[in-house]
């Protein structure tokens, strides 16, 4: 059963730009999570997604930031018109129902230059 | 106040030696969780915990509900337990997690 799963590893881009990362959950997990890991800070909570569903998105930026976890492949987190600021490693973990362990993708480590 | 605190922030210490990092957190919360992350950034869940103890190898947790408070101990330190132990709660609601800012373990050979 492979882990969770996360591309690109590694994104380089240059601000105005849009950047996608993906996620692909362990089979059988339905509950997906995102997290951002500023340079030199902590983990924060973004949007808690279900298949179809965003359940708490109440850690997203009001601009420029969107996830969705469609019925079929990856769940989705984009940033549109990407800043200096978003520069971090952004986590996804999932788990088979609400109230599981949680398990990390290696995650994607974004630079905007 | 950060709702999740641990200490030390830093902690350096010689193989073999024994390691407590402690966890405080002023919410209600419906589980802790301690994190392990890697130099290399890949982050581990260890230990998913709502009451008493668990152990896996050299690793044991506990949790005092009442005190609002969990430790982490690593008996027989290692070098390959360098890395950086995150706690984290969950909120009984959506479970998303709640992290404290870590704690930079260094196990010197």
């Amino acid at each position: 059963n492979a882990g969770v799963m996360q591309n690109p590893r590694h994104l380089v881009r240059r601000r105005g730009q849009e950047a996608r990362l993906r996620c692909s959950p362990m089979k059988g997990h339905s509950h997906v999570y995102w997290y951002r890991q500023l340079p030199e800070e902590g983990l924060k909570f973004m949007v808690y997604l279900q298949k179809e569903n965003i359940i708490d998105e109440s850690g997203m930026p009001k601009e420029r930031f969107s996830a969705e976890f469609p019925k079929e492949g990856p769940s989705i987190l984009r940033i549109q018109q990407v800043v200096r600021g978003d520069s971090a490693a952004y986590f996804c973990a999932s788990s088979p129902q609400r109230d599981f362990r949680q398990y990390f993708g290696p995650g994607t480590r974004l630079t905007v230059l | 106040k950060n709702e999740v605190e641990q200490s030390p922030q830093n902690l350096t210490a010689q193989e073999g030696e024994f390691i407590t990092i402690n966890c405080s957190y002023s919410v209600g919360i419906s589980a802790l969780h301690w994190l392990q992350q890697h130099p290399g950034g890949g982050i581990v869940s260890l230990f998913m915990l709502s009451s008493g103890k668990k152990k896996h190898g050299r690793l044991i947790a506990t949790i005092n509900i009442q005190e609002k408070h969990s430790s982490l101990h690593i008996t027989a330190s290692h070098p390959r337990d360098s890395a950086v132990y995150i706690c984290a709660v969950s909120d009984g609601g959506n479970e998303k997690l709640t992290f404290g800012t870590g704690t930079r373990l260094t196990i010197i050979p």
